[in-house]
């Protein structure tokens, strides 16, 4: 079965420091991964997707994330926090199956701090 | 621009009433979909649809129920049977392959009076 765990709830950095955000998934195929991006009363907004191409994903605002499929991690990172990174974060995985259907981490709140 | 319209963007409801949440997609996509998001619980799927005319439930389907007659169509309706309607909806969609990532409309935000 597949699932997705965040390792931590709430993560403060002080800005221009790097940011680290912890996913682990589970699954029994090769996964299509995700990190979306929520900020207060909005919808998630997509930051980037592995779908089994390179490792190394880039996404936007200067995110990146790393598959690594022996630790079964799909960490996001960020050289440089910025206050506009304050936000709530959502790893999510696809469930490989005939039903397009996705499961959500719980999320990780960002604090910036100035 | 294309894009996914939930409205309206604050709901309330009286006790023993249904409420019906608006979702509308411009972005031809095929499959849509009803989550329910609750402070630190992330988001858990209510009902979905891969195509006009069918739709499955999803992990926490009672007291919901949802029509699909048009593609770009997916109303979510809360009835008096969901005994703890207060959260946030989000509505999504999806294009073809299961690669793809959906895509999320604003929510709408349900609270009881």
């Amino acid at each position: 079965a597949q699932s997705v765990t965040q390792l931590d709830s709430h993560v403060s950095v002080s800005e221009g420091t790097p940011v680290l955000l912890r996913c682990n998934y589970s699954s029994s195929y090769s996964p299509s991964l995700f990190w979306y991006v929520q900020h207060p009363n909005k919808g998630l907004q997509l930051l980037l997707k592995y779908t089994s191409a390179a490792t190394l994903v880039k996404g936007i605002n200067g995110f990146e994330a790393e598959f690594k499929k022996s630790e079964t991690s799909f960490h996001l990172t960020k050289p440089s926090a910025h206050m506009s990174d304050a936000a709530e974060y959502f790893c999510v995985v696809r469930i490989t199956s005939g039903t397009y259907k996705y499961i959500f981490g719980t999320g990780t709140r960002l604090k910036v701090l100035a | 621009d294309g894009g996914i319209t939930q409205s309206p963007k604050y709901l309330f409801r009286k006790e023993g009433q249904n409420v019906t949440l608006s979702c509308e997609q411009n972005l031809n996509h095929d499959a849509m979909y009803w989550y329910r998001q609750d402070p630190g619980q992330g988001l858990r799927l209510i009902y979905y649809s891969q195509i006009v005319n069918d739709f499955q439930k999803g992990d926490i389907a009672e007291g919901y129920s949802v029509s699909r007659e048009k593609k770009e169509s997916f109303p979510l309706t809360v009835t008096s049977a969901q005994k703890n309607p207060t959260a946030f909806y989000l509505c999504a969609s999806l294009q073809g392959s299961g690669n793809q990532p959906q895509h999320f409309g604003d929510g709408t935000r349900l609270s009881i009076l």
